[in-house]
């Protein structure tokens, strides 16, 4: 147990539903990651947030929505996505201070995600 | 672009010491380097990182050449639950106020731990 929670586990939906994945870290951080792990590829950064604003977003596609309400929540909303999305979605956080040089981030177990 | 280049796989007794190589020629003065392991079907875990001396902790030990070009993880006595894929990354910390940085991982090293 890292600290960092997420559900589903494990996720199938068509390309038309509406989905969101869910993040929940216990360890009092300030920041919070989503990264995405598709079969055979390294893990790729999606968003960033770091006292509750996104900071960072590696040009996503819009199908991919995310929301952070506190700093301990972290949601993916998923809408009209496509086959090739499946994948691993990983939540991590980290705390953020003025010197962030060991700052390491704790992930949670991932979503596996299939869009049929 | 990759700043970090890793063997793409290797294998190590049980009960052995596991030596993972990493290779950052192009690592500036102010980068550290972080170790991160992800078993099957698990999120990746932190293992340690440094910056230019050497590191121990209870998981793994830390070697950092002294022209920092190059270092090596090493974990002490391999069991069977070593068994995962190791990423070696550098990172520059960030002094900002309020700043985080996402990690950039590349493809690792996968360690294979034999009976």
């Amino acid at each position: 147990e890292t600290g960092v929670t997420q559900t589903p586990r494990h996720l199938v939906m068509g390309m038309t539903n509406k989905k969101s994945l869910k993040c929940e870290q216990h360890l009092g951080h300030n920041a919070m990651y989503w990264y995405k792990q598709s079969a055979k590829k390294p893990l790729e950064l999606m968003f960033v947030y770091s006292l509750e604003e996104r900071v960072e977003n590696n040009s996503v596609p819009s199908r991919f929505s995310p929301e952070c309400p506190n700093s301990s929540h972290l949601f993916l909303h998923l809408h009209t996505l496509q086959p090739e999305d499946s994948a691993l979605y990983l939540c991590a956080s980290s705390q953020v201070s003025g010197l962030a040089y060991n700052n390491e981030q704790f992930f949670g177990p991932g979503t596996r995600l299939t869009v049929l | 672009d990759a700043k970090t280049t890793q063997p793409t796989s290797m294998d190590c007794a049980e009960g052995r010491a596991a030596n993972l190589p990493c290779n950052h020629s192009t690592i500036s003065g102010n980068e550290y380097v972080y170790w991160y392991r992800q078993i099957h079907s698990q999120g990746p875990q932190y293992i340690i990182h440094g910056l230019k001396n050497n590191e121990t902790n209870e998981m793994a030990s830390l070697i950092i050449t002294e022209d920092r070009k190059s270092s090596t993880l090493i974990l002490p006595h391999a069991t069977l639950r070593d068994t995962a894929v190791y990423y070696c990354i550098v990172r520059v910390p960030l002094y900002s106020g309020g700043g985080a940085d996402g990690l950039t991982f590349g493809k690792g090293t996968h360690l294979i731990i034999q009976p």
